[in-house]
């Protein structure tokens, strides 16, 4: 089987860093990825990292070791519309199988 | 360019009814997930599709019914609704399948009274 846990919210000033961690279990692993979600809406893709290290997309960046089971989703600058749901979410046993973590809420306050 | 098409947005059911929620992408992804979310517990995989004819469960399958008898098309159905399938469900496609790029629609708001 396979469970993500990450923190249930997190609060951020404007221009902060904020890092949101995720840890994983799991029976095979395809790689960690990172998904947004406003009030309301769909998810939206943010971040994959298939190997060890760091991926970086503009104010995004997202982190990966697979010896620790652990990686994080840093977003730098924030800005109020960064105030949202994000989602670690990894393959369980086989492509397609997706498994989300039960996501992080960011709160950005002026 | 439409990407992932879900209808209807909103439906409300009786306990006991069936239905089917529709979902259509083309984009020729070959990859289609269904998850239903419930408040704090983030998204939870109900069936998915590695190509047309194949099909598989996932985290939450009872209750649901799927088939994918072409690329575009991955309809789900409720055979007999309950108040505990109440939920916001989203179908989502990918090409690769490894977790990347996921596309989702819109949802839909399913009540069962």
């Amino acid at each position: 089987g396979q469970s993500l846990e990450q923190p249930s919210e997190v609060t951020a000033v404007e221009g902060a860093i904020v890092q949101i961690n995720c840890t994983y279990q799991t029976s095979g692993f395809y790689g960690l990825s990172w998904y947004q979600q406003h009030d309301g809406g769909a998810p939206t893709f943010l971040s994959y990292n298939a190997l060890d290290g760091l991926e970086e997309t503009g104010r995004f960046s997202s982190f990966l070791s697979r010896s620790d089971s652990y990686g994080y989703l840093l977003l730098q600058e924030l800005q109020m519309k960064d105030s949202a749901s994000y989602f670690c979410a990894g393959l369980s046993g086989g492509y397609n199988k997706l498994i989300f973590g039960a996501g992080t809420r960011l709160a950005v306050h002026p | 360019n439409a990407g992932v098409t879900q209808t209807p947005k909103f439906q409300v059911l009786k306990t006991g009814q069936s239905m089917t929620l529709q979902c259509a992408q083309d984009m020729n992804h070959e990859y289609m997930s269904w998850y239903r979310q419930d408040p704090g517990m983030g998204l939870r995989l109900i069936h998915y599709s590695v190509g047309a004819g194949i099909t598989d469960q996932g985290e939450v399958p009872n209750g649901y019914n799927v088939s994918r008898s072409t690329t575009e098309d991955f309809p789900l159905r409720l055979l007999s609704a309950a108040p505990s399938q109440t939920s916001v469900y989203f179908c989502a496609s990918s090409r690769t399948g490894q977790g990347e790029g996921y596309t989702f629609g819109s949802g839909t708001r399913l009540t069962v009274v």
